[in-house]
């Protein structure tokens, strides 16, 4: 079955500086490719996607990478600011005539340092 | 806005007690979900459903059931609780994309209940 894995598993950073999460799946049928961010106290939110037919995507501080043939897609936050600390899950879209599943990665516990 | 919303943010119980876990959705959406959450496992599929009465097992459904009565209403059972089933649940919506609009939607979710058997 699909497999998302995530790393890392916490990240560091200063105030100011950029922070990558990467995320690899497994089944090449994986379409879409959602990115989650969960605060403390709150259920998971979405804060960017991508589909298969797209190689990169931004939102201001915010964009993901897609590489279909390594099966790779990434976050990339820019001037990162202590509000973005928060943890931050990747997902996979597996969809089928009559429902559609999300595999969702381990989580990346995201700290920006003031 | 899209709501759903859980029936409690935190809940304990006894081990051996059967527990319900409710959620609601406001925006008529067909597919339903639980997850439950542990420290480095990330989210892990439990049940879904993507029609009223329809459900289907996710990765990890042993010690779960579900309900969907009605299209608004997705609720999980524990039958008999186990200490090992204490963690964060969370429930979540999802519209089936329409033809014409975008091909993907986003799942919404709600705030999560945690569960502490004892």
């Amino acid at each position: 079955g699909e497999n998302v894995e995530q790393h890392p598993s916490t990240l560091s950073v200063q105030e100011g500086d950029s922070a990558v999460i990467k995320c690899t799946y497994s089944d090449s049928a994986s379409n879409y490719f959602p990115w989650y961010k969960q605060e403390l106290g709150k259920g998971p939110q979405l804060i960017i996607d991508i589909r298969s037919n797209v190689g990169e995507k931004k939102d201001q501080r915010i964009a993901v990478t897609l590489n279909k043939t390594a099966k790779h897609f990434s976050l990339h936050i820019t001037e990162t600011q202590p509000e973005d600390s928060a943890v931050y899950f990747c997902a996979a879209l597996k969809g089928t005539d009559s429902s559609y599943k999300l595999i969702f990665g381990s989580g990346t516990r995201l700290l920006v340092r003031p | 806005d899209v709501k759903v919303t859980q029936s409690s943010r935190y809940l304990v119980k006894r081990t051996g007690e059967k527990v319900f876990l409710e959620c609601v959705q406001d925006m008529d959406h067909e597919n339903m979900f639980w997850y439950r959450q542990d420290p480095g496992l990330g989210l892990r599929l439990i049940y879904f459903s993507y029609d009223v009465k329809m459900k289907e097992k996710g990765d990890i459904p042993e010690g779960y059931s579900v309900s969907r009565e009605k299209k608004e209403r997705f609720s999980l059972i524990l039958e008999s609780a186990s200490t090992n089933q204490t963690s964060m649940y969370l429930c979540a919506s999802y519209l089936t994309p329409g033809l014409a609009g975008p091909p993907y939607n986003e799942q919404f979710f709600g705030p999560g209940t945690r569960l502490t058997v004892l």
